[in-house]
């Protein structure tokens, strides 16, 4: 099957700049999570979908950062204005079940977001 | 906010030698403990998901245990190979929240 498809791979704005991300989930997958993960840490849920409705968005920081999920397959995620603390890589995951299923995330590569 | 520890932050070992890494959480309200291995430049990889106390999964040289009622799960590696340097990252999973909250991963390299 196909993986989750992130673009772009790599960003490079200046602060106060807009910047968005898009993602595709695998077919079929009804669950899509943005991640955040800043170096040294682990993995921060920006934002949990389920179909295009949103689960948990009580970590996104909400005067900066959107994301939709429209018809339920692919999904953006935009940051606008962008501050320095932004710079980090940007995870897109999918999982085929719902919430309180058990399945693994199927992640994509990234987008690593640099802030300058 | 949740408290998952992991330890060690990075270790190297030589290739054969076998390892183990510790990955800690709340032992209330248990639902899932996921590991996952995350090579440089790739999307990170689901290893396995534990649900049960007294959990053993194995795939392959990687095997994990997991104990919900001290809170803690351990990742073990036989016989370290160069290709297993990853990040290994633990996510829990609280029942009520049913989100995953992952540790900050433990950075492993085996040297050739």
């Amino acid at each position: 099957e196909a993986g989750v498809a992130q673009s772009p791979r790599y960003k490079i704005i200046e602060k106060r700049q807009s910047v968005a991300f898009w993602c595709n989930p695998i077919s079929g997958h009804a669950t899509l999570y943005w991640y955040q993960q800043i170096l040294g840490q682990g993995p921060k849920l920006l934002i949990q979908f389920q179909n295009n409705g949103v689960v948990d968005d009580s970590q996104l920081p909400k005067d900066r950062f959107s994301a939709e999920r429209l018809k339920g397959v692919d999904s953006t995620l935009k940051i606008q204005p962008a501050k320095l603390e932004d710079s980090a890589v940007y995870l897109c995951a999918s999982s085929a079940g719902t919430q309180g299923q058990n399945s693994p995330l199927h992640f994509g590569n990234g987008t690593r977001l640099t802030v300058t | 906010i949740l408290n998952v520890e992991q330890s060690p932050q990075s270790l190297h070992v030589q290739e054969g030698d076998s390892t183990n890494f510790t990955c800690s959480f709340p032992s209330s309200n248990f639902y899932a403990l996921h590991w996952y291995r995350w090579e440089t430049a790739k999307s990170p990889k689901a290893l396995f998901v534990m649900t049960l106390n007294g959990d053993e999964k194995k795939k392959g040289r990687i095997s994990a245990t997991l104990n919900t009622k001290e809170g803690y799960s351990y990742l073990y590696i036989k016989g370290s190979q160069p290709e297993d340097s990853a990040t290994y990252l633990c996510a829990f999973m609280k029942g009520s929240a049913r989100q995953l909250t992952f540790g900050s991963g433990t950075q492993l390299t085996v040297l050739p």
